[in-house]
C-alpha cells in the first residue's frame, strides 16, 4: 500500500516549456487535490477532483490544467511554465469531501522554472 | 473571508521542554480543525483533528490540541519535545456547505535544541 505517490520528485524547466506532474493513489479515494507550497504562504489549492472524470478550480488555478481520466490518477499540467510557478507541488487524496476528511499527501514535486 | 492564522513563524525549544503552537481561525461557525506535520522533504501527515465533542483532542506522537471556541483557537501541545519532532506544523480549518474548502495556515517551523 504505497498511499499517494508523485512523479517526478524534482524538475527544472525553462520558461515556456510544458510538463505534466503525475499523482497516483491506491486507497480508492474519490477526492484528489493539487496544492502548491510557497514560503510563508502555506498550501494553496490549485485544482481538485471529486471523482473520476471531474475537475474543479481551487484558489490559484491560472496557468494550470488537470485531468482525472482514471480514479487513481490525477494529472497536473503546465502548458507554458513561468518563473512564478517555481514551487513545491503536493498531491493529496481523501475518501470524501475535503472540509471534514483527512487528506493524505504525497511526498511532493519540487519544480524550478528558469 | 475565512482564514487560519499561525502567529509564530519559527519556534526553537530544547529537547525535553514543553511545546505549544498557536492557531486561530476566523469565521462565525466552528469549522473542522486539523493539525498536520511536515518533516523535511516529506508530504504532510495528519497529527489530529477536531470535529465536535471533547475539546481536548489526542493525536499521534504524543501531541494533543485544545479547542477554545471563545478564543477561536486550536493550539497544539506536547509535554516533552523530542529531537525527531523538528518539522513544520500546519493548522488547517475545513469549512463545509457552500464554502466547502480546507484552509491552511502559513505554518510554524519547529527547531529542537539538544
Amino acid at each position: 500500500n504505497a498511499g499517494v505517490t508523485q512523479t517526478p520528485k524534482f524538475r527544472v524547466l525553462k520558461t515556456g516549456q510544458s510538463m505534466t506532474l503525475l499523482c497516483a493513489q491506491d486507497m480508492n479515494h474519490e477526492y484528489m487535490y493539487w496544492y502548491r507550497q510557497d514560503p510563508g504562504m502555506g498550501l494553496r489549492l490549485i485544482h481538485y477532483s471529486v471523482g473520476e472524470g471531474t475537475t474543479a478550480k481551487g484558489e490559484v488555478p491560472d496557468g494550470y490544467n488537470v485531468s482525472r481520466l482514471k480514479k487513481q490518477n490525477f494529472l497536473l499540467g503546465l502548458e507554458s511554465a513561468a518563473p512564478s510557478q517555481t514551487s513545491v507541488y503536493f498531491c493529496a487524496s481523501s475518501e470524501q469531501g475535503f472540509d471534514s476528511e483527512t487528506q493524505y499527501f504525497g511526498p511532493g514535486t519540487r519544480l524550478l522554472v528558469l | 473571508a475565512q482564514s487560519v492564522t499561525q502567529p509564530d513563524i519559527h519556534i526553537t525549544v530544547s529537547e525535553g521542554a514543553s511545546l505549544e503552537l498557536r492557531c486561530n481561525y476566523s469565521y462565525g461557525a466552528t469549522p473542522y480543525l486539523f493539525w498536520y506535520v511536515q518533516s523535511p522533504g516529506q508530504g504532510l501527515q495528519l497529527l489530529l483533528k477536531y470535529f465536535s465533542g471533547d475539546t481536548l483532542v489526542q493525536g499521534i506522537k504524543g501531541f494533543e490540541a485544545e479547542f477554545k471556541r471563545s478564543q477561536s483557537s486550536f493550539n497544539l501541545r506536547k509535554p516533552s519535545v523530542h529531537w525527531s519532532d523538528a518539522a513544520e506544523y500546519f493548522c488547517a480549518a475545513g469549512y463545509g456547505g457552500a464554502t466547502n474548502k480546507l484552509i491552511f495556515g502559513t505554518g510554524t517551523l519547529l527547531a529542537v535544541q539538544p
